[in-house]
């Protein structure tokens, strides 16, 4: 059964510390998406990768915020430094790249900054 | 850019009734619209999709109904249970390479036994 596998689950962090989230998108898919989920926001789009370049970050604040693709299998979310209006769930999700095709979220990673 | 929206934010049910959640979206390009579930402490799960070319899809005692013309679409959820209870989201996105997927705020839905 084929899953997006984010780390760590939980992070709690001191603000102004760096925070690194992980991504391992699913075997053979080629798009990779990091969204935020706050209860109030619901689930807003920080970055989005298509054969591993960014295609779109704009929802991503490029300040203390940065996404990379180092290779494949891999992607990965810093912020630094973390400040408490940081706290949310944060979800990896990939995709085939086809069109019209679903998009596979992983667990999410449970940010508290405190 | 695209904007969906999604009614009722809330919606509470009795077991065994239909519940109903509705979308709308902005960009006539948008031609995926896929239905997120998402259980407490979760991740969202898709539980339905639908493409512009259909008007109607259904699995089961889920329903979805796309309107091209007026822009929206929506879930029906036919013989309410105690675990359709979750949040659900609707999405819109454009096929071609290079759009990502906008999610609807998001409806808590409650099945009472």
């Amino acid at each position: 059964d084929a899953r997006v596998t984010q780390t760590p689950r939980h992070k709690v962090t001191e603000m102004g510390q760096e925070v690194t989230m992980r991504c391992q998108p699913i075997l053979g898919h080629n798009t990779v998406f990091w969204y935020r989920q706050t209860m109030m926001q619901g689930l807003e789009l920080l970055a989005y990768f298509r054969n591993r370049a960014p295609l779109d970050d704009s929802g991503m604040p490029k300040d203390r915020f940065s996404a990379e693709m180092p290779d494949a299998t891999l992607a990965t979310l810093k912020i630094q430094p973390s400040e408490p209006r940081d706290s949310a769930v944060y979800f990896c999700a990939s995709g085939p790249g086809q069109p019209n095709t679903e998009a596979f979220f992983g667990q999410g990673t449970r940010l508290t900054v405190v | 850019g695209e904007n969906v929206e999604q009614h009722p934010s809330t919606l509470s049910v009795q077991e065994g009734d239909s519940a109903v959640i509705k979308c709308t979206y902005s960009d006539s390009a948008s031609n995926y619209f896929p239905w997120y579930k998402q259980e407490l402490g979760k991740r969202p799960q898709l539980i339905i999709d639908i493409r512009s070319n259909v008007g109607e899809k259904k699995d089961q005692r889920i329903a979805v109904t796309l309107n091209k013309t007026a822009k929206h679409f929506s879930l029906h959820i036919t013989e309410t249970q105690p675990e359709d209870s979750a949040v659900y989201f609707c999405a819109a996105r454009r096929s071609n390479y290079g759009q990502n997927f906008v999610f609807g705020p998001g409806t808590r839905l409650s099945v009472l036994p």
